[in-house]
């Protein structure tokens, strides 16, 4: 069945540090979502890719979607401590639902 | 707008006892979405309704029943908790036509089976 795996699953780093969480499927996605999930809270949508190769920026935050529409990367530049969190990419198919990935939970060390 | 609002927010259930978690959105969205999450395994999907009327089965059905009572409402039934059951449940709603939305997620249902 569909997968959606992420890695790391966890990633501690001080601040100012750089950190990047992957995205991998095992078929083909119509587009990925990423959702960001702080401690206690709900997830909370960030951006949707859909095209190929796409790439799109957020102040720090930048998305790839890889030229296969497999597989997805966030990286954060410069993290500070509001980005402690943890971080959800989420392929959806040519079906209704999307499937999430495990997430990566990030700690920024201050 | 109050988005998507849950109830109860927390819950202790003893083995065998049964419940409906409640589930509502203001956004005039056609589908809904019951999720559990487990350390380290990210959101699971129960069940979805893809638009009123009509609800399939997800990821992780079994022990679940769902009911879309009009397009603001859907909720979620446990017919008889098992430990396993004990999860955060959340609930989401989204678009999906013309193109796929952003899910808009519920604060969430805290539940312990005993």
């Amino acid at each position: 069945g569909q997968q959606v795996m992420q890695i790391p699953q966890y990633q501690h780093v001080q601040e100012g540090e750089d950190f990047t969480t992957y995205c991998n499927s095992s078929t083909t996605l119509s587009n990925i979502q990423w959702y960001k999930q702080r401690p206690g809270g709900h997830p909370v949508f960030l951006i949707q890719l859909v095209k190929s190769g796409e790439v799109k920026k957020q102040k720090r935050l930048t998305f790839q979607f890889g030229e296969a529409k497999k597989n997805s990367s966030l990286h954060i530049t410069a993290t500070q401590t509001t980005d402690v969190g943890t971080y959800f990419c989420a392929g959806g198919t040519g079906a209704n639902n999307l499937f999430f990935g495990t997430g990566t939970r990030l700690t920024v060390i201050p | 707008n109050a988005g998507v609002t849950q109830t109860p927010k927390f819950q202790v259930l003893k083995t065998g006892q049964s419940m409906t978690l409640q589930c509502a959105q203001d956004m005039n969205h056609n589908s809904m979405y019951w999720y559990r999450q487990d350390p380290g395994m990210g959101l699971r999907l129960i069940y979805y309704s893809a638009s009123e009327g009509t609800t399939d089965k997800g990821e992780v059905p079994n022990g679940y029943n769902v009911s879309r009572l009009n397009k603001r409402e859907f909720s979620l039934r446990l017919e008889s908790a098992a430990p396993s059951q004990t999860s955060v449940y959340f609930c989401a709603s989204t678009t999906i036509l013309p193109v796929r939305g952003e899910q808009y997620f519920g604060p969430g249902t805290r539940l312990t089976v005993t």
